[in-house]
């Protein structure tokens, strides 16, 4: 298994700009997460999936953020509009069964610099 | 719901000295505590975990132990080595609005010095 897939691995956009960001879970895996890491905040949790269906999104940090997973094998995290403060490496993450009795397996992250 | 504190946020050890890395929760019904290892530029990576039902758990040179009345646990490297440098985080499972979900830890950057 090639493991959890993100695209793209950076982007650089401008204030303002859609940005979206994809996923690609382990196949079998019914659990998919969306973290944001940064320095000063560390990694947080934004939203995560059991079956296709969002679970818990209180960690979005506002409604510029929106994120859907249409079936098993594909998410996407946006924001719409982007503004330099959203810069941040986002990790997609998978994991098989119940959420937090197994390990959850991180993708390369994307590196997104909004200028 | 779950919160997670972590320390220290550095730690700098010479090569083969030991290094503790210190973690409370306070939600006493979490019962699941992994802990991952970033590497500089590389995803976070499941190094070992324990669940509350034991109080020790070792894997070669690494091992993490539970107090559960005090609410922390603790990962241990011993014999230090170069590529043990890297980002490390625990984690505990959350509860409530959170349930299902790992709650991770600032992290601790560790340095060990050649």
């Amino acid at each position: 298994d090639a493991g959890v897939i993100q695209s793209p691995r950076h982007e650089v956009t401008e204030m303002g700009q859609e940005v979206t960001l994809r996923c690609k879970p382990i196949s079998g895996h019914d659990y998919l997460f969306w973290y944001r890491q940064t320095m000063m905040r560390g990694l947080e949790l934004l939203i995560y999936f059991n079956n296709n269906v969002p679970i818990d999104d209180s960690g979005m940090p506002e409604d510029r953020f929106s994120a859907k997973m249409p079936n098993a094998s594909f998410s996407t995290l946006k924001i719409q509009p982007s503004e330099p403060r959203d810069s941040a490496v986002y990790f997609c993450a998978s994991s098989l069964g119940l959420a937090g009795y197994n390990e959850q397996f991180f993708g390369p992250g994307t590196r997104l610099t909004v200028l | 719901g779950e919160n997670v504190e972590q320390h220290p946020s550095t730690l700098s050890v010479q090569e083969g000295d030991s290094a503790v890395i210190k973690c409370t929760y306070s939600d006493s019904a979490s019962n699941y505590f992994p802990w991952y290892k970033q590497e500089l530029g590389k995803r976070p990576q499941l190094i070992i975990d324990i669940r509350s039902n034991v109080g020790e758990k070792k894997d070669q040179r690494i091992a993490v132990t539970l107090n559960k009345t005090a609410k922390h646990f603790s990962l241990h490297i011993t014999e230090t080595q170069p590529e043990d440098s890297a980002v490390y985080f625990c984690a505990a499972k959350g509860y409530g609005g959170s349930q299902g979900n790992l709650i991770f830890g600032k992290g601790t950057k560790l340095s060990v010095k050649p």
